[in-house]
Parts: C-alpha cells; sequence; structure tokens
C-alpha cells in the first residue's frame, strides 16, 4: 500500500499570513495515464470532508483562489495564500493512483 | 444537487455484523464515470478508505478489510451498501458515502457521515 505522510501535524498560523502543508508518499503517484491523482481536502470541525485540490493542483468548483496545490512524483503542497478564519480545520492529502489512502491530518488553527 | 445521505443502526455489538445504506438522490446511481465508496473515521482520527462499486456491480476493497466487507449496489433505489462483518471496538467509526468521478480522480461529493459505535 501507498503510505501517506503529512507535515506539520499542527499549523498555527495568524490570519492574513500564509500558511503551508506538506505530503509525501512511499511511491510515485504518477499513473499509467500520466495523470498525478494526488488530492487535497479540508475538514471543519463537526463537518464531512470537502474535496479542495485534486490532479495535484487543480482547484474543484468553488474553491478559493488563496488555495493552491503543487508538486509531483512523491512530494506535494498545499499552501493557503492569506489564512481566513473559515479555514480552521484538519486538512488531509490523499492519494488515487493505486486504491485510496489518506494522509495523517494537519490541523491548521489560528 | 447530488447529494448522498447515509442511513443504519447507530449501535452494534461486538462480533455482529454492521450494515448501513447510502441514498444517492439528485442524480443517477447508473451515471457512467463514477464509483461509490464508503470511508470512515474513528473517533478524533483519520480517515480510512473502505471500499468502492461501480453501478455494474465491479467492486474495489481494502486489502486490510477485505475479508470482512461486502458492497453491493441497488440501481432500482438508487443506493449502495456496505455490510462489516464480526466487528469489534476498533470499528467504532463515523462512516462516510462518497462519490468518485473519474474526471476528477478522486472522491468529490461526500455524505455527512453516521456515527456507528459497537458496544454489548
Amino acid at each position: 500500500d501507498i503510505v501517506m505522510t503529512q507535515t506539520p501535524l499542527s499549523s498555527p498560523v495568524a490570519l492574513g499570513q500564509p500558511a503551508s502543508i506538506s505530503c509525501r508518499s512511499s511511491q510515485s503517484l504518477v499513473h499509467s495515464d500520466g495523470n498525478t491523482y494526488l488530492s487535497w481536502l479540508q475538514q471543519r470541525p463537526g463537518q464531512p470532508p470537502r474535496l479542495l485540490i485534486y490532479k495535484t493542483s487543480k482547484r474543484f468548483s468553488g474553491v478559493p483562489d488563496r488555495f493552491s496545490g503543487s508538486g509531483a512524483g512523491t512530494d506535494f503542497t498545499l499552501k493557503i495564500s492569506r489564512v481566513e478564519a473559515e479555514d480552521v480545520g484538519v486538512y488531509y492529502c490523499m492519494q488515487a493512483t493505486r486504491r485510496f489512502t489518506f494522509g495523517g491530518g494537519t490541523k491548521v488553527e489560528i | 444537487q447530488l447529494q448522498l445521505q447515509e442511513s443504519g443502526p447507530g449501535l452494534v455489538k461486538p462480533s455482529e455484523t454492521l450494515s448501513l445504506t447510502c441514498t444517492v438522490s439528485g442524480g443517477s446511481i447508473s451515471n457512467s464515470g463514477h464509483y461509490w465508496g464508503w470511508i470512515r473515521q474513528p473517533p478524533g482520527k483519520g480517515l480510512e478508505w473502505i471500499a468502492n462499486i461501480y453501478y455494474s456491480g465491479n467492486t474495489y476493497y481494502n486489502p486490510s478489510l477485505k475479508s470482512r466487507v461486502t458492497i453491493s449496489v441497488d440501481t432500482s433505489k438508487n443506493q449502495f451498501s456496505l455490510r462489516l462483518s464480526s466487528v469489534t471496538a476498533a470499528d467504532t467509526a463515523v462512516y462516510y458515502c462518497a462519490r468518485s468521478s473519474a474526471d476528477v480522480g478522486t472522491m468529490d461529493v461526500w455524505g455527512q457521515g453516521t456515527t456507528v459505535t459497537v458496544s454489548s
């Protein structure tokens, strides 16, 4: 199975400041079809997960442009350019190249 | 707008079988390009994928749970279901159903989740 490792576990950040979360996979996430199926999910307190980024860097419908994803192969990053109060929650990376596995989560708090 | 709603018992006894159903509304479960699946989240912990199914019946399981899990689909009711046998306290979790779309290559629509507690 592909293991997903996220850092940091927790990210205190001031409102209006940037935040960055890293995700590393134990194997390359490049699929045989050429796509890299790495996505980022946001889970606000008491809510189900919500898709933010798919295929490494594509923003899902309705996601603010302050969220961006980057990376390739085994190393990926989610960046929030200016954190807002509604961004508080836990962020998960997830791979769908070979079945599905999730990172352990990163808690973003103000 | 597509919506998914989980339903089933909130309490299951150890060694028994957990059964959940996800009802899809606002769209057809038979649309090509979509898979339907289950994910769980133990209290205070992260997410674990359980299984996926295509409307045709093709199934995909997490190897760590495969021996205890059955996922099925009922296109006439626009529902899909999960059965997890021989449950223990370790199976206590919030269970989510979700749609996976081929165009985004991941889970893009989630249900609100249902809490299942395994206890005698």
